[in-house]
């Protein structure tokens, strides 16, 4: 059964970097597979912020292109988040996920990380 | 970009009814790449359909997905109490990869 865990500070200060990892378990990162983020500002709909594959090659949202980057360690069996420069805005619950058929198949339980000084 | 809008807002019924959601795209969406989820309070979401109409693993025959093109139905027989959630539509298209519907929240009453 594959589970995912996402971690990483629930509190960043505005302008710094917000930095999650997702631990993968019953599977390997390695399999054919992508790998997403995704986020859920309180009481809002769902963002699709990108996606990884095992060999490092990454998607991004456009609209999140220029201050987001995604890493793998294989070694580790995870992956990574990172977003430069948040503001309030991007409070919100951050979730990882398994791609399948071209739609989310797998999700992690998410992390509320709040962006506030 | 596609957009995607779904109807209604918010919908109450009764256990055992029958409920409807729709999710209309903007533009015609890729193969059907079209996919549905349910997310309950505090939860994750839950894949119910991809393919516009297939079933996720271990999701009841009372949810179905139906439609192409531009209009998707997600429709729930014999509704239980544990329906209650908000049901979120997903397309995949060119950029960004994966777009989301503002969601339908359900309310058994």
């Amino acid at each position: 059964q594959v589970q995912l865990q996402e971690s990483g500070p629930g509190l960043v200060t505005p302008s710094e970097t917000l930095s999650l990892t997702c631990t993968i378990s019953g599977d390997s990162i390695n399999s054919h597979s992508w790998w997403s983020w995704v986020r859920q500002p309180p009481g809002k709909g769902l963002q699709w912020i990108g996606e990884i594959y095992h060999g490092g090659t990454a998607n991004y949202n456009p609209s999140l292109r220029s201050r987001v980057t995604m890493s793998v360690d294989t070694s580790k069996n995870l992956f990574s988040l990172q977003l430069r420069s948040v503001t309030t805005a991007d409070t919100a619950v951050y979730y990882c996920a398994r791609n399948n058929f071209f739609s989310l198949q797998y999700w992690g339980q998410g992390t509320l990380v709040t962006a506030s000084s | 970009e596609i957009v995607l809008t779904q109807s209604p807002g918010t919908l109450s019924l009764s256990p055992g009814e029958r409920a409807t959601l729709s999710c209309r795209a903007s533009q015609s969406v890729t193969n059907n790449y079209l996919a549905w989820y349910q997310q309950k309070p505090g939860q994750a979401p839950r894949l119910l359909i991809y393919y516009a109409s297939t079933r996720a693993t271990g999701i009841p025959d009372r949810f179905s997905g139906s439609g192409s093109g531009t209009d998707f139905t997600l429709t729930i027989s014999r509704l239980e109490p544990e329906d209650s959630a908000v049901y979120h539509c997903q397309q995949y298209d060119n950029s960004p990869l994966y777009g989301f519907g503002p969601g339908t929240h359900l309310e058994i009453k």
